[in-house]
């Protein structure tokens, strides 16, 4: 069965960095699109980042560009984001997607990151 | 929010209620509108793709439509079970991006 477990997530400060991890199984991890969708505390859903199956095509929301680094690795079947600069803003359960955005068909349970000092 | 949705809304059980979602030409009017549904402390689930087909395993009682720039979740013989949060969403020419709506949190009275 598909199965995405998204890990990393904590509390880090201000100004600090963090890398998710979401680790895929139950299917053929490089023949699908992900992507990253996060939901701050009471909020709604807010899309992040996806790349394409070779990772050549990549797209960020406005609020996260030059600051997160979405990428794969087929070999290991994982998506990673890269959240350098974080913010208090950026406070939220990130969640990994399958699907070519924004049709995303299975997603992870989430991990929160929780930006504060 | 982008695309626009009313905050909350509500039924009671059997009946049919619509949740509308209302974008613009560089999104809704140019691109395929999706729906979600989320229970508290749990991952969204597609409910509808490409405007109006459903995953398998989602209900027909589900039904989703699209009209120009604006788009609609209708959900006919209401559960209790259907109370959740409801988002729409799509990509956005202009800003390259995906573009949700800001939810709807339906109520089964």
């Amino acid at each position: 069965q598909v199965q995405l477990v998204e890990s990393g997530g904590g509390l880090v400060k201000p100004g600090g960095s963090l890398r998710l991890s979401c680790a895929a199984s139950g299917f053929t991890f490089s023949d699908y699109y992900m992507s990253w969708i996060r939901q701050a505390p009471g909020k709604g859903l807010e899309w992040v980042s996806y790349i394409s199956t070779s990772g050549s095509t990549i797209y960020y929301a406005d609020s996260v560009k030059g600051r997160f680094t979405i990428s794969r690795d087929s070999a290991k079947n994982s998506l990673y984001l890269q959240m350098n600069s974080l913010r208090a803003e950026d406070t939220a359960v990130y969640y990994c997607a399958r699907g070519i955005a924004p049709g995303w068909d299975y997603w992870g349970q989430g991990t929160l990151v929780t930006v504060s000092s | 929010s982008v695309l626009t949705q009313p905050p909350s809304a509500s039924g009671t059980p059997g009946q049919r209620v619509t949740i509308s979602c209302s974008g613009s030409s560089s999104n809704i009017g140019s691109n395929y509108v999706y729906w979600y549904h989320q229970l508290p402390g749990t991952a969204p689930k597609l409910l509808i793709y490409r405007n109006n087909p459903r995953p398998s395993g989602v209900p027909d009682r589900f039904s989703g439509s699209k009209s120009g720039t604006s788009a609609s979740l209708a959900i006919s013989g209401l559960r209790s079970e259907d109370e959740a949060d409801y988002y729409c969403a799509a990509w956005d020419d202009s800003l390259s991006g995906v573009v949700f709506g800001g939810g709807t949190k339906l109520t089964v009275l």
